[in-house]
């Protein structure tokens, strides 16, 4: 069965504290691993794409990093901004797409 | 550039009632897809639109349908609701080519009382 986890749930940083959130899968063929970002009330916002181990992209505080079966979203020197939910998402040869639960990031000035 | 824009923002209705959510695509999208999320979960698939057809759906019973029209725009509609419905419906659409991600809208906030 295709399943996406996500880990921590939550997460609380200060200001300037790296770290990393992560994503393991288990899909029948994977096509991408997708990377969003959500605020309260608001629809996710698409940060990163990623299609085959070893791939990594960058975006500002943000690298994401994909292996055969789980993927990491470093955040590095975290600011108050970056307080958000963080999803994951694979799509799988069916195309369809498969969500994990998100870690809630609290960035503490 | 439009993004994905939905109405309504929030919506509150009753018990056994009937609802219609809306959403136009990004501009250039072809792709419509809608899904279903509860406070604190990630977004659950109800189901897909490519060519005004449905193209795939979740695991969501039949009181759940849709349409695609001709300009790409969407409807989601909800039959005999049930407070469980409660929920922000997101609409997303992409390219139907290779592994384009999905873009969201705003989503349509539902009360069901």
């Amino acid at each position: 069965e295709d399943q996406v986890t996500q880990s921590p749930e939550a997460l609380r940083l200060q200001e300037g504290e790296s770290s990393s959130l992560n994503c393991s899968y288990t899909v029948s063929g994977l096509r991408g691993l997708f990377w969003y970002r959500q605020d309260p009330g608001k629809g996710p916002e698409f940060l990163f794409t990623l299609y085959s181990a070893g791939e990594e992209k960058e975006k500002e505080r943000l690298k994401a990093t994909l292996t055969k079966k789980e993927s990491f979203l470093h955040i590095t020197a975290p600011k108050p901004e970056d307080s958000a939910t963080y999803l994951c998402a694979v799509q799988a040869v069916g195309n369809q797409f498969y969500f994990g639960t998100g870690t809630s990031l609290t960035v503490i000035p | 550039d439009a993004g994905v824009t939905q109405s309504p923002t929030h919506l509150i209705k009753t018990r056994g009632q009937q609802v219609t959510l809306r959403c136009s695509p990004k501009s250039g999208h072809d792709t419509v897809s809608w899904y279903q999320q509860a406070l604190g979960q990630g977004p659950q698939f109800i189901f897909q639109y490519y060519e005004e057809e449905e193209r795939q759906r979740g695991n969501f019973p039949d009181r759940f349908s849709g349409h695609q029209f001709p300009n790409y725009s969407s409807e989601l509609n909800v039959n005999a609701l049930l407070l469980g419905d409660s929920a922000l419906y997101l609409c997303a659409s992409s390219f139907d080519r290779g592994s384009s991600p999905l873009h969201f809208g705003n989503g349509t906030r539902l009360t069901v009382t």
